[in-house]
């Protein structure tokens, strides 16, 4: 069981937009602490899509897009491509006795009809 | 080019010691900005920090695996190692490393911005 909650899956067709949660609490984003989102599509290393809640690296596209709000964070994805197709993990930092340290999401499958 | 390469065993047997390298370039390990940080992710599972080495010798390591972990690292090679200790079949995953970036507004802001490919290891007598 991740600390931080992401939906297993979401669903879209080329050309939409998807939103994919992160919910955690008090001792991680509801902390204040900074929430990275990674991209992982199959058979490729994992790749930085947003960094300290809402910023995106160099080459990264604008179709991509960070939010955090409270104990929660969102990644919203537009304009949706075939390529987009793999797995996306929230990734912040937890303060709780039993952590203390980075923190994963559990991922989310992103699948484009 | 910024670039890390994994690469270790393929295969270890229950309580043997799990050794792995992380070769970097386009950086310097000297640099006080920047450190790298190991992962894994067991197959079907979430991605899971094991821990991280900056220049000045900070080093932290996951809370439930702190007794089995030891990172060092070979600044001059430019490699960071992983020593993952009486090794199990649930320890069986894609083992990667990754350049930490430092956040401006402090250590547990810190995110990782170049990765590896991941090397699998398998555990099995």
């Amino acid at each position: 069981q991740s600390i931080l909650t992401q939906p297993p899956s979401v669903t879209g067709a080329p050309g939409q937009t998807v939103t994919i949660s992160c919910t955690g609490s008090g001792s991680n984003i509801g902390a204040g602490y900074a929430v990275h989102w990674y991209q992982h599509l199959p058979g490729t290393a994992p790749k930085l899509l947003i960094y300290s809640d809402s910023n995106r690296p160099s080459g990264v596209p604008d179709r991509f897009s960070g939010s955090k709000s409270a104990t929660s964070a969102s990644l919203a994805i537009t304009g949706l491509q075939t390529e987009d197709e793999g797995d996306y993990y929230c990734q912040s930092y937890d303060n709780s006795l039993s952590a203390h340290h980075v923190v994963f999401g559990g991922g989310t499958r992103l699948t484009v009809l | 080019q910024v670039t890390l390469k994994e690469s270790g065993p393929v295969l270890l047997k229950p309580t043997e010691t799990l050794t792995l390298t992380c070769d970097v370039s386009g950086f310097s390990l000297y640099n006080t900005k920047m450190g790298v940080s190991w992962f894994r992710q067991p197959p079907g599972k979430a991605l899971e920090w094991l821990g991280h080495s900056f220049s000045n010798d900070d080093k932290s390591y996951k809370t439930s695996l702190k007794t089995r972990l030891t990172i060092s690292k070979d600044t001059a090679k430019s490699q960071v190692v992983l020593i993952m200790a009486n090794m199990d079949p649930v320890d069986t995953a894609t083992y990667y490393c990754a350049r930490v970036r430092k956040a401006v507004s402090g250590p547990r802001d810190d995110f990782f911005d170049m990765w590896g490919q991941g090397t699998s290891v398998a555990v099995s007598s």
